[in-house]
């Protein structure tokens, strides 16, 4: 079975300052999707950045990037220029290149912004 | 836009009392999920459907069952709430079939204490 592993419970930045959060998984499949989405104050869950497996070339989303070495499971967040409305829990995520399968969720790492 | 509805955003219930807990999503998604929100434990998935009257569980689901009688509403029932079910809920729905890179989109959340 699929795992996904978020070592750090907690992170944190100072505002403008860069951040990187990890993510590790575990598979025996060869293409897959990872996901990191953002959970706020506010509960609403919103996807930030995805990924598939088959590509080589590293997913951007404006200050969002992610860092996806496959042959070491590693998905890991970097989020540049920090502002305090990235405060947030955080969850990595993996799902299967199966028709209808299942999301695996990571525990989270919350994410403080220090001013 | 998406929008995954969940009827209640906090709820307080006895404990021996059965619980529904409704999803609504109207973007014709075949894909939804149940997830269970516990501090330290990430998201677990409780169900998932990915059609009408099809239902697979998920890591967690003792205590649970789901109802899917119509493509856009998902429910979660608690037979018995017993205090161990304190937590929150989360639904999500996403489109099937081909389009297997598309995240998922999530409700607001359901804050149950069962006292």
């Amino acid at each position: 079975a699929q795992t996904v592993t978020q070592s750090q419970p907690e992170m944190s930045v100072q505002e403008a300052e860069t951040v990187t959060l990890s993510c590790t998984y575990d598979t025996s499949e060869s293409d897959y999707y990872l996901f990191w989405y953002k959970q706020p104050p506010s509960r609403q869950m919103i996807l930030v950045i995805r990924q598939e497996a088959y590509k080589q070339q590293n997913a951007t989303e404006n200050r969002f990037s992610v860092n996806f070495q496959k042959a070491a499971k590693s998905f890991s967040l970097k989020i540049s220029d920090s502002q305090l409305g990235d405060a947030a829990m955080y969850f990595c995520a993996y799902r299967s290149m199966n028709r209808d399968d299942k999301i695996i969720f990571g525990k989270g790492t919350r994410l403080h912004i220090l001013p | 836009d998406v929008k995954v509805t969940q009827s209640s955003r906090y709820l307080v219930k006895r404990t021996g009392e059965k619980v529904f807990l409704e999803c609504v999503q109207d973007m014709d998604h075949e894909n939804m999920f149940w997830y269970r929100q516990d501090p330290g434990l990430g998201l677990r998935l409780i169900y998932f459907s990915y059609d009408v009257k099809m239902k697979e569980k998920g890591d967690i689901p003792e205590g649970y069952s789901v109802s899917r009688e119509k493509k856009e509403r998902f429910s979660l029932i608690l037979e018995s709430a017993s205090t161990n079910q304190t937590s929150m809920y989360l639904c999500a729905s996403r489109v099937g079939g081909e389009l297997m890179n598309t995240e998922a989109f999530f409700g607001q959340g359901t804050r149950l204490t069962v006292v």
